[in-house]
């Protein structure tokens, strides 16, 4: 079945720089456009990013973009996201999705990131 | 781009039928009929309810309807039942490649 296993979140300072990760199994990973979405404590899922399947295009909403970068490795059927200049308001549990017909239909478990002095 | 309205919160009782409504702009909901719907619980990633406004993907009961009129979208629960307790998000394309989700409706079961 369709596995998606985030990681990589962890504290870091304002400031500072962070790079997310998602393994993806159980599916054929380079057929997929895939995407970041992010979730503040007690707040509404925020979509960040998403890549084609070739990854030779990709998108980023306006609050992340020139900071967060989106990138995949189809050899390792991985997804990542690269962060930079970190806020606090950058605070949230990250999830990697699959995302097709304007939806994302698998979603990993997260991975929370916490900015903080 | 603001985020979509949904009311914070809903309920209804075990066999009854409620609506989550979700309003959007012209620039959003009103152009594409792209709207999805989560449901998600306590400590739990999102899990995709609804597709194109009324769609449902393999797996998900009949129980769950979508819809849309201009630029707000419903999500229907007939037959409610204890485990529908949750949170509730409803998402649309907004143009330019990017997408938008909604502020969440909590859903009680009274």
């Amino acid at each position: 079945q369709v596995q998606l296993v985030e990681s990589g979140g962890a504290l870091v300072k304002p400031g500072g720089s962070l790079r997310l990760s998602c393994t993806a199994s159980g599916f054929t990973f380079s057929d997929y456009y895939m995407s970041w979405i992010r979730q503040a404590p007690g707040k509404g899922p925020e979509w960040l990013s998403y890549i084609t399947n070739s990854g030779s295009v990709r998108y980023h909403a306006d609050s992340v973009r020139g900071r967060f970068t989106i990138s995949r490795d189809n050899a390792k059927n991985s997804l990542y996201l690269q962060m930079n200049s970190l806020r606090a308001e950058d605070t949230a549990v990250y999830y990697c999705a699959r995302y097709r017909d304007y939806a994302f239909a698998h979603w990993g478990q997260g991975t929370l990131v916490t900015v903080s002095s | 781009q603001s985020a979509l309205t949904q009311p914070a919160s809903v309920s209804g009782s075990p066999g009854q039928s409620i609506t989550i409504s979700c309003t959007g702009t012209s620039s959003d909901i009103g152009s594409y009929n792209v709207v999805s719907w989560y449901q998600q619980h306590p400590g739990k990633a999102p899990k995709l309810m609804i597709y194109e406004v009324n769609k449902r993907p393999s797996g998900v009961s009949n129980r769950f309807s979508g819809s849309k009129s201009a630029t707000t979208a419903s999500l229907t629960i007939s037959g409610l039942q204890a485990e529908d307790e949750g949170d509730y998000y409803c998402c649309s394309y907004a143009g330019t490649s990017s997408l938008l989700f909604g502020g969440g409706t909590k859903l009680t079961v009274l």
